[in-house]
């Protein structure tokens, strides 16, 4: 079974903080995704990897850095945490020649008190 | 730009009762078009998928046609059990989108006995 393992399901943390989300796949995927999902609005994507060292931007960059350096870790970096980035953060991934198809992680639920 | 349009929840139904939940979709070209469901303090699971037009995508008794002339990929049940409330959300990929997923907002089915 693919498996996404993102590394905490909650975390609580303070604004301004630096605050890092950690996922790793085990199926060797070129693609890893990030998204937050919120009530009402869906899942929409931060960012995205289609290989080492390589990023784009998703819909809602803004406020968010990623990391890749290796291919099967993906990492999600809020600079400066602020509590408008109170949400759930889900991380994919998925091979290239699977057409899209997405993995998801369980999700970890950050809260910015 | 492409986008998702689900009908909005909760969807309650009793156990037995036939399931439509509507999805309808704006992109260019000729997309994939997935069905995934995110079952409680869960992650999203792939469901179901179609790759071109009058596939039908099916899984776990959830069927699903994809309409180019209505442009749609409507999500449909016989009869449905306890065990199938969750969220579930439609969505998109490529060509306009590359390998990346445009979901809709979800739609939450509640299914009581």
């Amino acid at each position: 079974d693919v498996k996404v393992t993102q590394s905490s399901r909650y975390l609580v943390k303070r604004t301004g903080e630096k605050v890092f989300l950690e996922c790793v796949q085990d199926m060797d995927h070129e693609n890893m995704f990030w998204y937050r999902q919120d009530p009402g609005l869906g899942l929409r994507l931060i960012y995205f990897s289609y290989d080492v060292k390589m990023k784009e931007k998703g819909d809602i960059p803004e406020g968010y850095s990623v990391s890749r350096e290796k291919k099967e870790r993906f990492s999600l970096i809020l600079e400066s945490a602020s509590t408008n980035q109170t949400s759930m953060y889900l991380c994919a991934s998925g091979p290239t020649r699977g057409g899209a198809l997405a993995f998801f992680g369980q999700g970890t639920r950050l809260t910015v008190v | 730009g492409n986008s998702v349009t689900q009908m909005e929840g909760p969807v309650t139904l009793s156990e037995e009762a036939f399931l439509t939940i509507n999805c309808t979709y704006t992109a260019t070209g000729y997309p994939s078009l997935f069905w995934y469901v995110q079952y409680p303090g869960e992650g999203l699971q792939l469901l179901l998928k179609a790759t071109k037009a009058d596939d039908k995508g099916s899984n776990k008794g959830f069927e699903a046609t994809y309409r180019k002339e209505t442009t749609s990929f409507h999500l449909e049940k016989g009869s449905v059990q306890v065990s199938d409330s969750a969220v579930y959300f439609c969505a998109l990929s490529g060509p306009g989108g590359g390998n990346k997923l445009t979901f809709g907002t979800g739609t939450q089915l509640k299914v009581e006995l």
